[in-house]
């Protein structure tokens, strides 16, 4: 079973351009998460998704960040304008209603340097 | 705010001997706990998961120890090997409402062969 996928793999920018990640979940997880992964951190929740509904994004900055899931599978992460504070992996997460485990399924992640 | 925390940035230990990696949690309502490995240039992996009402759980050659006494969590792996080395993270459910995990800031470990 194919895992979860990203791309790009990683994206060099100029500050004030945009950028957009696209993931694709694990086939059948209604749950999708997207993080943000600074550089010798751990990640942080930027919007989670309940099938196309943002349930929580609560942290995602929404004055340059906007995402969607717009049939409930795939999703995209857009910047606009980027920052370089936005220099960061950005990691798609899934995973299924209902599960024996909290655990979070995830990508290798968008690496993102603006300049 | 309450987070999640670890005690050690970085991890050193040779090849076949034991590694303890701890973590700290200060959220009193967190009730689930998940240890992830994250390989250079990858996303975490999920390498074991313990619940409340529990104070240990093994795998294949690791260990999670949970003392809510102390709101500590370790995580023991037997016989590390050069692959084990990566960035280990513990993660709680801070408040069991769905799959919402909050990560500490990771440890490095390094296997010496």
């Amino acid at each position: 079973e194919a895992g979860v996928v990203q791309s790009p793999r990683y994206k060099i920018i100029e500050k004030k351009q945009p950028v957009a990640f696209w993931c694709n979940p694990i086939s059948g997880h209604n749950t999708l998460y997207w993080y943000r992964q600074n550089l010798g951190q751990g990640p942080e929740l930027l919007i989670r998704y309940e099938n196309e509904e943002a349930v929580d994004d609560s942290q995602l900055p929404k004055d340059r960040f906007s995402a969607e899931r717009l049939k409930g599978v795939d999703s995209t992460l857009k910047i606009q304008p980027a920052e370089l504070g936005d220099s960061a992996v950005y990691l798609c997460a899934s995973s299924p209603w209902l599960a024996d485990t909290g655990e979070l399924f995830f990508g290798e992640g968008s690496r993102l340097t603006v300049l | 705010g309450e987070s999640v925390g670890l005690h050690l940035p970085t991890l050193s230990v040779q090849e076949g001997d034991n590694s303890i990696i701890n973590c700290a949690y200060s959220n009193s309502a967190s009730d689930y706990f998940i240890w992830y490995k994250q390989e250079s240039g990858k996303g975490p992996q999920f390498i074991i998961d313990i619940r409340s009402n529990m104070d240990k759980r093994q795998g294949q050659r690791v260990t999670v120890l949970l003392n809510k006494t102390v709101k500590h969590l370790s995580l023991q792996i037997a016989a590390t090997q050069p692959g084990d080395s990566a960035v280990y993270f513990c993660a709680e459910n801070p408040d069991n409402a769905g799959n919402m995990l909050t990560f500490g800031g990771g440890t490095r470990l390094m296997v010496k062969p």
